[in-house]
């Protein structure tokens, strides 16, 4: 049974570095064909993808989030992590990681972790 | 970027009755969209993906239809456990939701 667990921080300080990761049980990252997304919800509000990444360290990212995320992944820990920079509270949100199905026509995501609040506040 | 609109934003429907759901894209997306049910405190789950595809355990009463621009995700009759917020997707982008509420 697919597992995705997100851990890190709950409290960030405004201008610093949001850091997550998520352990995967049930699959190995390094020998699968599928990608592995963050996705992000904010209090009360809707649902927004922010990059995937396949075993290989290839990425893709949220345009208007570019420039502040990295997303890395560990396949000897089984491991993806997320990476923001200089947070505001408008970063403030429920961080999901997600098993992606990424191909060049068409991607969905067909396993969720239960997600992890990270607020940012001084 | 495709915008994605979901309309109702509220929908109330009695147990038992019908839902409709609607997804508009800005432009098409042919059927290549995704469906997916959230309730409260929970993380979002994948109904339906190609237009038309149930996910493996989403109850039959759950469809999908549509292609192009214009989506439709029905519950034929509504079980206590339908009453969630869902989502449509293509590629990196959501829909803002509908809320299915009781009536």
């Amino acid at each position: 049974q697919l597992q995705l667990q997100e851990s890190g921080p709950g409290l960030v300080k405004p201008s610093e570095t949001l850091s997550l990761t998520c352990t995967v049980s049930g699959d190995s990252i390094g020998s699968s064909d599928y990608y592995w997304a963050w996705i992000r919800q904010p209090p009360g509000k809707g649902l927004e993808w922010i990059g995937n990444i396949f075993h290989t360290g290839s990425t893709y990212y949220k345009p208007s989030l570019e420039s502040r995320v990295t997303m890395s992944v560990d396949t000897s820990r089984n491991q993806v992590s997320l990476k923001l920079r200089s947070v505001t509270a408008a970063d403030t949100a429920v961080y999901y990681c997600a098993r992606s199905v990424d191909t060049p026509i068409e991607r969905y995501f067909d396993f969720w972790g239960q997600g992890t609040l990270v607020t940012v506040s001084s | 970027e495709i915008v994605m609109t979901q309309s109702p934003v509220t929908l109330s429907v009695s147990p038992g009755e019908r839902a409709t759901l609607s997804c508009r894209a800005s432009q098409s997306v042919s059927n290549l969209l995704a469906w997916y049910q959230q309730k409260p405190g929970q993380a979002p789950r994948l109904l339906i993906h190609g237009g038309t595809t149930r996910a493996a355990g989403t109850p039959a009463r759950f469809s999908g239809s549509g292609s192009g621009t214009e989506f439709t995700l029905t519950i034929s009759s509504l079980q206590s456990e339908d009453f969630a917020v869902y989502y449509c997707q293509f590629g990196s982008t959501f829909g803002g939701g509908s809320k299915v509420e009781i009536k």
